[in-house]
């Protein structure tokens, strides 16, 4: 039961362009999201969150987006960067219980 | 501070034995949590242990176990290990004593079961 789901496994964009990452979860109890990125032979690293009190989060050129009522959050990378070429997990988790992850999308930025 | 660190970083086992993986979390974090990798599954949550107990449990099977030292080093056991067994297992850490914590992952345990 994948109560997180990550729809596209792979996303390619041009260096400069906007990349946007998409995110579903069935749990309405989710209270708290997070994306990582992984690079390969490396572990996952946080790059942003949200709580679900908001709806929009921004760190530099990461924004978070959450929409509660279809159940959709979307991370948006502006500009792109061939640096940011990585497998971007997100993650969902009810106050004070695990976090549950989704499969991955592959991003590569294109120079 | 150093990060989470995972012993061994590549291990090759067979059908039936046993195996266990070690996780040092980051110091001062009392919160451990283990994930199994595989392609086209993410990260699939196998256990949590906060203080020396087990706080949060996935559906895995009893053959996956594990525990939390003092020190909240942590360890996770397989046991009769199965060729489906064979992933990148993660752990992070986390301070894990308010309600929200991000975590910290390590740069995990590549498993092998021929």
């Amino acid at each position: 039961d994948q109560q997180v789901k990550q729809n596209s496994p792979s996303l390619s964009v041009q260096e400069g362009r906007i990349s946007i990452l998409n995110c579903d979860y069935t749990n309405s109890m989710f209270d708290y999201f997070l994306w990582y990125k992984k690079y390969p032979a490396e572990g996952p690293t946080f790059l942003i969150s949200i709580s679900s009190i908001k709806d929009k989060n921004e760190d530099g050129r990461f924004t978070v987006f959450l929409n509660k009522s279809a159940k959709h959050l979307s991370l948006h990378i502006v500009p792109s960067q061939p640096g940011d070429s990585a497998v971007y997990f997100c993650a969902a988790s009810e106050t004070g219980n695990q976090f549950y992850f989704g499969t991955g999308t592959s991003l590569t930025v294109i120079p | 501070k150093a990060g989470v660190t995972q012993t061994p970083r590549y291990l090759i086992k067979t059908r039936g034995q046993q195996v266990t993986l070690s996780c040092s979390p980051i110091s001062g974090h009392r919160s451990v949590s283990w994930y199994q990798q595989t392609p086209g599954q993410g990260l699939q949550f196998l256990f949590e242990y906060f203080s020396e107990t087990q706080r949060n449990k996935g559906n895995f099977p009893g053959r996956f176990s594990g525990r939390q030292f003092s020190n909240s080093r942590s360890e996770m056991n397989v046991s009769t290990l199965e060729l489906g067994d064979s992933a990148l297992y993660l752990c992070a850490s986390s301070d894990g004593t308010s309600g929200h914590n991000e975590q910290f992952f390590g740069p995990g345990t590549r498993l092998t079961v021929l």
